[in-house]
């Protein structure tokens, strides 16, 4: 079954700057790549996602990039604001296979 | 939000004694999941639902089972709670493993 990576486990920025978050899946197949937000006590929300026919997506200041060759992809959060700070999980499926989720990022944004 | 309501949402419990979580949703999505959420270990998949009857296991499954007799609801049973259940529980639902999932509030079950 697929496979999932997330790298790092933590990551600390300070305020303004960019945040990377970097994920593996190990099914070429997987055609699907979401990114969820997990606030502090709240449920997983999705943010952006991505489809393997499109290398990129952006959404105001968040981002994601696909490289299916190297079976990567990366959420890019730009001008990190306080707001930002909470857990995130990557994911990826293919068609109706089941969802499977990295192991999760909790990023802090340094006032 | 989704229609997705976790019941109930904090439970302890006794080691040894069975505990259900239920998962309803009124959304009539195909799909449903239970995933377990400790520290560290992200979401971990206990088992899911992709029709009424239908259901699979997923990475963690060992001590838990599933029924899902009717659309909008997915059963979580601990057959016999141990410690180390002890955690935060989503439900989740989407129509197909390739579009969002919603997830649910989470139960946070602690056994003693």
């Amino acid at each position: 079954g697929e496979n999932v990576e997330q790298h790092p486990s933590t990551l600390s920025v300070q305020e303004g700057d960019s945040a990377v978050i970097k994920c593996t899946y190990s099914d070429s197949a997987s055609n699907y790549f979401p990114w969820y937000k997990q606030e502090l006590g709240k449920r997983p929300q999705l943010i952006i996602d991505i489809r393997s026919n499109v290398g990129e997506k952006k959404d105001q200041r968040i981002a994601v990039t696909l490289n299916k060759t190297a079976k990567h992809f990366s959420l890019h959060i730009t001008e990190t604001q306080p707001e930002d700070s909470a857990v995130y999980f990557c994911a990826a499926s293919f068609g109706n296979e089941k969802l499977t989720f990295g192991t999760g990022t909790r990023l802090t944004i340094i006032p | 939000d989704a229609g997705i309501t976790q019941s109930p949402r904090h439970k302890v419990t006794e080691t040894g004694t069975p505990v259900t979580l239920r998962c309803h949703q009124t959304e009539n999505h195909r799909y449903m999941y239970w995933y377990r959420q400790d520290p560290g270990h992200g979401l971990r998949l206990i088992h899911y639902s992709y029709g009424v009857k239908d259901t699979d296991k997923g990475e963690v499954s060992d001590g838990y089972s599933v029924s899902r007799s009717k659309t909008e609801d997915f059963l979580l049973t601990l057959e016999s709670a141990t410690s180390s259940q002890t955690s935060v529980y989503f439900c989740a639902i989407n129509n197909r493993g390739d579009t969002e999932a919603f997830f649910g509030q989470g139960t946070r079950l602690t056994v003693v």
